[in-house]
């Protein structure tokens, strides 16, 4: 099946920084979202973004389908940033599952 | 709109009890899904329901049952728990309109304790 690789696994800066998270997968898709678990473990959907280039406020993604890879873009940071970061494919033709990352652990520091 | 809505938030088992997790959603989702989080991974997909009076199983569908009572909702059981099924549940959902068909929006969870 296909794998889903993310870095960097750990990630703590302080409050203002900026920062990128990279997903590389195996295979192509025809479905790749961002999510962030809060330190209660709900999971909020940040981006749904196979191909092309997303932002919303303080977050933008861009995928590159071609080369595999996503990237997450969090400028000046908050700590309620804090949190898992993770990526999510689908490879398949229907409604499939997705497949995740491992997640990237982010600790923004006041 | 709830979105997803699951029930209970947490449980704690014996091992070989057997229980049900529920799920619903109220967003006139065609597929629904099953997955569970163990510490320090990304979700597990156990088994899917790409519409209503279909399932399929996942990566990780070993001592699970699924049933899909309706549209909305999709419940996962278990039938004599293991210590092994110790995990956080959580079900989604996609397949309506303006979203993309294929786009998964989770619940809360359920943390299951099996000891």
């Amino acid at each position: 099946g296909i794998q889903v690789e993310q870095s960097p696994p750990d990630l703590i800066l302080q409050e203002g920084a900026n920062s990128t998270l990279r997903c590389n997968f195996s295979d192509s898709v025809n479905n790749l979202q961002w999510f962030h678990q809060n330190p209660w473990g709900q999971l909020i959907n940040l981006f749904y973004i196979p191909s092309g280039t997303k932002q919303n406020g303080r977050l933008s993604a861009t995928t590159v389908a071609t080369e595999r890879y996503s990237l997450l873009y969090i400028s000046s940071s908050q700590t309620t940033d804090s949190g898992v970061y993770f990526c999510a494919v689908d490879s398949g033709g229907g409604a499939d599952g997705l497949t995740f990352g491992k997640g990237t652990h982010l600790i923004i520091q006041p | 709109n709830a979105g997803v809505t699951q029930t209970p938030k947490f449980q704690v088992l014996k091992t070989g009890q057997s229980m049900t997790l529920q799920c619903a959603q109220d967003m006139n989702h065609n597929s629904m899904y099953w997955y569970r989080q163990d510490p320090g991974m990304g979700l597990r997909l156990i088994y899917y329901s790409a519409s209503e009076g279909t399932t399929d199983k996942g990566e990780v569908p070993n001592g699970y049952n699924v049933s899909r009572l309706n549209k909305r909702e999709f419940s996962l059981r278990l039938e004599s728990a293991a210590p092994s099924q110790t995990s956080v549940y959580f079900c989604a959902s996609s397949g309506g309109t303006p979203t993309p068909y294929n786009e998964q929006f989770f619940g809360p969870g359920t943390r299951l304790t099996v000891l």
